[in-house]
């Protein structure tokens, strides 16, 4: 079956503008992970979904962060007047519930001129 | 706060050593312990994870980790390395009794020397 999808794959944006990433999980998961990878550093978290709960939110490094997941399903991360050190590879992850393995998508690479 | 260290930045092994990549991990409660591997330009890949039952657990291309309660830690291991065993590699803890966040350490790089 189809595994986590993200889009788009590449993102170059300029300083200032806003914008949305996407993340499909694999049907039926109900845990959805949210990270990000700058070059050089590890896995940081940003949000978590579970089900109906609402979100862990703790990673969001400020509030131009935001994300949602609509139906349970889709989630999109939001950033807004993007920086130069929001560049990074932005992961989504999705696991079929507590305590399960995660499963990667591909990452979307975001690069903020 | 349930936290992962991955001491060593870069883990340089000849091909046919033994390698080890080290992880100790901070949780409360009982760990579900994972170990992710990232190949160059490719997406994170799950390689094996402990949650409970024997302390040794074997995964996936040969690797396999070893849970010591004691010691906090969970160090990746495998017996003969591979220059194809050139990678990233992510510890990662949840507590799926608290929160079940996936956190993650900041990876080490494995080098397989020829």
């Amino acid at each position: 079956g189809a595994g986590v999808s993200q889009s788009p794959s590449n993102k170059v944006t300029e300083k200032g503008k806003d914008v949305e990433l996407r993340c499909d999980p694999i049907s039926g998961h109900t845990a959805l992970y949210w990270y990000r990878q700058s070059l050089g550093q590890g896995l940081e978290f940003l949000i978590y979904f579970q089900g109906n709960s609402a979100p862990d939110k703790s990673g969001l490094p400020s509030d131009r962060f935001s994300a949602e997941r609509t139906g349970g399903s889709v989630s999109t991360l939001t950033i807004q007047r993007t920086q130069q050190e929001d560049s990074a590879v932005y992961l989504c992850a999705s696991s079929p519930g507590p305590g399960k393995d995660g499963y990667f998508g591909p990452g979307t690479r975001l690069l903020v001129l | 706060a349930q936290s992962v260290a991955q001491p060593e930045d870069q883990v340089n092994v000849a091909e046919g050593n033994p390698l080890t990549v080290k992880c100790t991990y901070s949780v409360s409660g009982n760990p579900y312990l994972f170990w992710y591997v990232q190949y160059p330009n490719r997406g994170l890949q799950f390689l094996l994870k402990y949650i409970t039952g024997d302390n040794l657990v074997k995964g996936s291309y040969g690797f396999e980790a070893e849970f010591n309660k004691s010691q906090t830690s969970f160090h990746l291991k495998k017996p003969s390395a591979l220059v194809s065993d050139s990678a990233l590699y992510f510890c990662a803890v949840r507590a799926p009794e608290r929160d079940d966040k996936i956190i993650f350490g900041k990876g080490t790089r494995l080098h397989i020397l020829p």
